[in-house]
């Protein structure tokens, strides 16, 4: 079945860091990809999107990269922000289900 | 524009208790999906429906658990009888046909069994 993995946290940055958190996923055919973010006390919010191989979503500063011969999607950001800590979900939508399936997430923490 | 809304937003019941939890989606949104929090497991789906009818419940985790969508604005997860290890944050999306499923979240119900 689909699955995606990302990388254990927690991400410890000071501010202005590069950020990069790692995603591969399990799917067949050509799903789309997800990011969504969790701030605390709320619920996900779709931080970028790409639905074919090779394109780039962005959103807030924030980028990914649909990589289908690495299978990834790795979340970017060139310099973090105190307001960026949060948990990071990388999600696919497999071709044909039209329900998402999640990665474990990944909490990421700017400290000032 | 109002988003997903969810009540209530906190619960704490006895085990044993029946407990139902309520979701109004986005709307015109034609989808609509239920979702548990925990950090033991993460997010998982429990149930979604298309257009109010079920169409994947595979992760309703037993029967104790049942979900019903009478209309295209409202929603219900029920849990009868509720144990401890129900306890987590279930949370409400929906989303609308064409959009490649951008899913919009609710706030979450967090729900402690004692």
């Amino acid at each position: 079945g689909d699955s995606v993995t990302q990388m254990e946290g927690p991400v410890t940055l000071s501010e202005e860091a590069f950020l990069t958190i790692n995603c591969t996923y399990t799917a067949t055919g050509y799903p789309s990809l997800f990011w969504y973010v969790q701030y605390p006390g709320e619920g996900l919010q779709l931080l970028l999107k790409a639905t074919k191989a090779d394109d780039k979503g962005s959103n807030k500063g924030f980028e990914a990269t649909y990589r289908k011969e690495t299978t990834s999607f790795h979340l970017e950001k060139g310099s973090v922000q105190v307001s960026d800590s949060a948990v990071y979900f990388c999600a696919l939508s497999g071709t044909g289900r039209r329900a998402l399936t999640f990665g474990s997430g990944t909490r990421l923490q700017v400290q000032p | 524009d109002a988003g997903v809304i969810q009540s209530p937003r906190h619960e704490v019941t006895e085990m044993g208790q029946e407990v139902t939890l309520r979701c109004k989606p986005i709307s015109g949104h034609n989808s609509l999906f239920w979702y548990r929090q925990t950090m033991m497991r993460g997010l998982e789906l429990l149930i979604y429906f298309n257009n109010n009818v079920p169409i994947d419940d595979s992760g309703m985790p037993e029967d104790r658990f049942s979900a019903k969508m009478p209309n295209a604005s409202f929603s219900t997860l029920k849990i009868q009888p509720s144990e401890p290890r129900d306890s987590a944050v279930y949370f409400c999306a929906s989303s609308f046909k064409g959009t490649f499923d951008e899913q919009y979240f609710g706030p979450g119900t967090r729900l402690t069994v004692t």
